[in-house]
C-alpha cells in the first residue's frame, strides 16, 4: 500500500525557515517524480514544486521560486521542501504527491499524503 | 498560466442521484486533465486521469469526458461516501493548476 507521510510543519515567524519532509513507502520511491502542493485555509489548491525521480530536474511555481528548494534522498525514501523567507501567504497545508512517471514534466498525481500544516505568524 | 474554472461551486444532491461537474480550461489542454476527490482532513484521492481514464481501484460509477477546453466528471448513483469536494487539475503545462473545487453536499 502506498503511503506518504508529511512532517515538519508548525508555527514560524515571517522571514523564518522550515523544512518539510515526506516519508514514502509501499512503492519504489526512486522510480517516480514527486511534487509538493499546498492549500491555504479555506482556499483552493496550488502546485508548489516537482522533482524528477533522480533529483536532477526540478520546477517551481513563480510564487516560491528563489525561496523554496525541493530535494529528495532516495536512500531514505524521503522528499523534502526547504522553505526560506516565509511569508504570511505561505501559510497552508502542504501535501506531498506522487507522480505516476519518473520525469519531472507536468503530471497528475496518483497518490497524496494527508498534509502538514504550516502557519506563518508573528 | 492556464486557468481552470469549475461549475457549479457547490451542488446539493440526494443518495441515488446522478450528478455532473464541469471544468473549463482557459486554453486547449488536449486531454491532460485529472479529477480527484477530497474529504475534510483526508488525503486527496485520485479518480480520473487523461480526462477519461479511471484510476486503479476507483469504481466505475465515476466517469470523465471531454478534450480541449471542456471537461465533465459524472458520478452515478450517489452514495453517502461520495459527498465530498471534487477538483479538476490540468497537467498540460507548468504551472500545474487546479479548479476551485465543487462541494457536493447531501440534500
Amino acid at each position: 500500500e502506498v503511503q506518504l507521510l508529511e512532517s515538519g510543519g508548525g508555527l514560524v515567524q515571517p522571514g523564518g525557515s522550515l523544512r518539510l519532509s515526506c516519508a514514502a513507502s509501499g512503492f519504489t520511491f526512486s522510480s517516480y517524480a514527486m511534487s509538493w502542493v499546498r492549500q491555504a485555509p479555506g482556499k483552493g489548491l496550488e502546485w508548489v514544486s516537482v522533482i524528477s525521480n533522480s533529483g536532477g530536474s526540478t520546477y517551481y511555481a513563480d510564487s516560491v521560486k528563489g525561496r523554496f528548494t525541493i530535494s529528495r534522498d532516495n536512500s531514505k525514501n524521503t522528499l523534502y521542501l526547504q522553505m526560506n523567507s516565509l511569508r504570511a501567504e505561505d501559510a497552508a497545508v502542504y501535501y506531498c504527491a506522487k507522480a505516476p512517471y519518473s520525469s519531472s514534466w507536468a503530471s497528475f498525481f496518483d497518490y497524496w499524503g494527508q498534509g502538514t500544516l504550516v502557519t506563518v505568524s508573528s | 498560466d492556464i486557468q481552470m474554472t469549475q461549475s457549479p461551486s457547490s451542488l446539493s444532491a440526494s443518495v441515488g442521484d446522478r450528478v455532473t461537474i464541469t471544468c473549463r480550461a482557459s486554453q486547449d489542454i488536449s486531454n491532460y486533465l485529472a479529477w480527484f476527490q477530497q474529504k475534510p482532513g483526508k488525503a486527496p484521492k485520485s479518480l480520473i486521469y487523461a480526462a477519461s481514464s479511471l484510476q486503479s481501484g476507483v469504481p466505475s460509477k465515476f466517469s470523465g469526458s471531454g478534450s480541449g477546453t471542456d471537461f465533465t466528471l459524472t458520478i452515478s448513483s450517489l452514495q453517502p461516501e461520495d459527498f465530498a469536494t471534487y477538483y479538476c487539475q490540468q497537467y498540460n503545462s507548468f504551472p500545474i493548476t487546479f479548479g476551485q473545487g465543487t462541494r457536493l453536499e447531501i440534500k
